[in-house]
């Protein structure tokens, strides 16, 4: 069955860049969007964005342009930057597959989630 | 951007009963709204999409309705596996937002 796996450091200092990658297994990568998805402790969802194999990617506007998505089709990967981080980045982060059929994206939401990794923003 | 508002916050409810949520947006989506069961510590588990779908695997005592801004989510009869919390999610338009979420908790 498909299953997805976040991977990265828990902590990372404020300023830095936060880095995590999604493995995807059970489905091939160029099959679907992607995306990512936080939540801080205690709050709701926030969608970080998307990307495509082919490499199309839109992000969150919310997140200016601290965010970087990209896709290794070699390793069915797809990995999150997010740069000059601070404590407000402080979250559980999931990737997520969008529903696509024929490389089109249904607007039906994300059918399969990662378990998610949490990340603490702190010196 | 789209705002998304659930209602109510939480809810006490028993085994057996029947509950319903409520999900706002602040502007038309047409059908374009999923809802999602969270439990602590997991991730969340989508349940209905395009408003009134039901995903595979999911229960039928769960069912979606609604068009346009205002949609619900109820559970017909509720068991000890559905106290949780439920999103909801507008997939009308990027940036895909959520509703602030309704913990459903047990009286």
């Amino acid at each position: 069955q498909v299953q997805l796996q976040e991977s990265g450091p828990g902590l990372v200092k404020p300023s830095e860049t936060l880095s995590l990658t999604c493995t995807v297994s059970g489905d091939s990568i160029s099959s679907s969007f992607w995306s990512w998805i936080r939540q801080p402790p205690g709050k709701g969802l926030e969608w970080i964005g998307y990307i495509y194999y082919s490499g199309s990617t839109n992000h969150n506007p919310s997140l200016k342009s601290r965010v970087t998505i990209s896709v290794d089709t070699s390793k069915n990967q797809f990995s999150l930057k997010l740069n000059s981080v601070t404590a407000a980045d402080t979250a559980v982060y999931y990737c997520a597959r969008v529903v696509t059929i024929f490389g089109v994206i249904r607007p039906y939401g994300f059918d399969m989630w990662g378990q998610g990794t949490m990340v603490t923003v702190s010196s | 951007d789209i705002q998304m508002t659930q209602s109510p916050s939480s809810v006490s409810a028993s085994v057996g009963d029947r509950v319903t949520i409520t999900c706002r947006a602040s502007q038309g989506i047409s059908s374009w709204l999923a809802w999602y069961q969270q439990k602590p510590g997991k991730a969340p588990k989508l349940l209905i999409y395009a408003a009134s779908s039901l995903q595979s695997g999911v229960p039928s005592r769960f069912s979606g309705s609604g068009s346009g801004t205002d949609f619900t989510l109820t559970i017909s009869s509720l068991q000890p596996e559905d106290f949780a919390t439920y999103y909801c999610q507008q997939a009308n338009s990027f940036p895909y937002s959520f509703g602030q979420g309704t913990k459903l908790e047990i009286k």
